[in-house]
């Protein structure tokens, strides 16, 4: 069965360094999104990304965050300068469109020290 | 922001009996409704959705019912088993594709 992959698994950085969060998205899938679970907490929305822009993005996506499809299959969520509280699990989600479930992949756990 | 709530934080159950998790939503615009039942160091995984035009969605063991004047939801599943032990989300949405918002989790213990 075709699945959404993320790498790393896990990241460790440094407080204001930028770190590439990237995701595989299934092959004929055409929205993707990312969430993200700090620990204890809810999953929650931060952006979505239709035909190569971001189609909704929630008030956590802020400045410091960007989405792109550099290559046409990778899907990477960047974080220009990491502050503490961006330490969570960030899953990557695609799907078919219309009334299609979205699909997660594992998680990235990011861990900002 | 609790746009999508699940009271309960935990629920234990025998094996072999029906496991009820409950969901209850306070965004009128939400139309389409997924579990996703979640184990630790995994993503979620999609279990089953229903949309807002029915009042049941049933999937082998699983079954989804939405009240839409009550804003409720809930998912049955019957026989319950042990490997169906994890953490369940119900999440919402204001259309097919859009951004879904979560609710808490309920952790389900089925007892063999």
């Amino acid at each position: 069965e075709p699945e959404v992959t993320q790498t790393p698994s896990h990241q460790v950085t440094q407080m204001g360094q930028e770190v590439i969060l990237r995701c595989v998205p299934i092959s004929n899938h055409l929205y993707f999104y990312w969430y993200r679970q700090i620990l204890g907490q809810k999953v929650e929305f931060l952006v979505s990304f239709y035909n190569n822009e971001i189609s909704e993005k929630s008030e956590i996506f802020d400045d410091q965050f960007s989405v792109e499809r550099p290559d046409g299959s990778n899907f990477t969520l960047k974080i220009r300068s990491t502050k503490l509280e961006d330490s969570a699990m960030y899953f990557c989600a695609t799907t078919a469109g219309g009334f299609n479930e979205q699909f997660f992949g594992p998680g990235t756990r990011l861990t900002v020290l | 922001d609790q746009q999508v709530k699940q009271n309960s934080p935990s629920l234990s159950v025998q094996e072999g009996r029906i496991s009820i998790l409950n969901c209850d939503y306070t965004n009128s615009m939400f139309d389409y409704f997924l579990w996703y039942k979640k184990y630790p160091a995994e993503g979620p995984t999609f279990l089953i959705s229903i949309s807002s035009i029915k009042d049941k969605n049933e999937d082998g063991r699983f079954t989804v019912f939405l009240n839409k004047s009550a804003k409720h939801l809930s998912l049955h599943i019957v026989p319950s088993q042990p490997g169906d032990s994890a953490v369940y989300f119900c999440a919402a949405s204001p259309n097919a594709g859009n951004m879904l918002t979560f609710g808490g989790g309920t952790r389900l213990m089925v007892k063999p």
